[in-house]
């Protein structure tokens, strides 16, 4: 069982917006900034959001994050058939001192 | 370019020892924690640990201390991931990746445990 809460899996239909939550508590999302990764079928994970939500150099600003008390969310808009994969949450957790992840939603475009 | 190469895939046997490495290349690799990352078959992604380079210093998850043995050495940029008695249920995908944001991620190195 993961640490922070996502939702299984969310979809939706090319060029529409969707947006995955990720649930955490005091010692983790709610002190601690949020990292978002894209995980494509079969490779390794890759950053998409750091520090809740700034983007690293190549990253589309389809991609946006957002904080709010314990909960973070990742919206993607403009969604492409190119954007099917898996995204997970992390943060740093100060009573585990060491970072945690969310479970990952997988995103399905119709 | 920034970069981390891990090892190529393993097959064990039960009870069996394995060391995997993790290559950083393009920057300053003593300069940053190397974490290492499991994802079993079909599951989402769990901290195994970090280490920082220059010094040596670990931290592990407290659901893999005991478990598993992170080690670098500098000199050759590398840091490894080791385990002395190796089970079934360690097979999964290890993936070693640049603390502090997790911005550059290895290829991931798949170790499969089975009699």
């Amino acid at each position: 069982q993961s640490v922070l809460t996502q939702a299984p899996s969310v979809s939706g239909t090319p060029g529409q917006r969707v947006t995955i939550s990720c649930s955490g508590i005091s010692s983790n999302i709610g002190r601690k900034t949020v990292n978002w990764y894209q995980q494509l079928p079969g490779t390794a994970p890759k950053l998409l959001i750091y520090s809740t939500n700034q983007r690293p150099s190549g990253v589309p600003d389809r991609f946006s994050g957002s904080q709010s008390g314990t909960s973070a969310s990742l919206a993607i808009s403009g969604l492409q058939s190119g954007d099917e994969a898996d995204y997970y949450c992390a943060a740093w957790d100060d009573r585990l001192n060491g970072p945690v992840f969310g479970g990952g939603t997988k995103l399905t475009v119709l | 370019e920034e970069q981390l190469v891990q090892s190529g895939a393993e097959v064990k046997n039960p009870g069996e020892s394995l060391k995997i490495s993790c290559k950083g290349s393009g920057y300053s690799f003593s300069s940053y924690w190397i974490g290492w990352v499991r994802q079993m078959p079909g599951k989402g992604l769990e901290w195994v640990g970090l280490i920082y380079p220059a010094d040596s210093d670990t931290r592990y998850s407290p659901s893999f201390e005991g478990q598993v043995t992170i080690s670098a050495d500098k000199s050759i940029s590398t840091a490894y991931l080791q385990w002395s008695s190796l089970k079934a249920s360690d097979t999964a995908i290890y993936y070693c990746t640049r603390h502090v944001t997790f911005d550059i991620w290895g290829q991931g190195t798949m170790v499969t445990v089975s009699s």
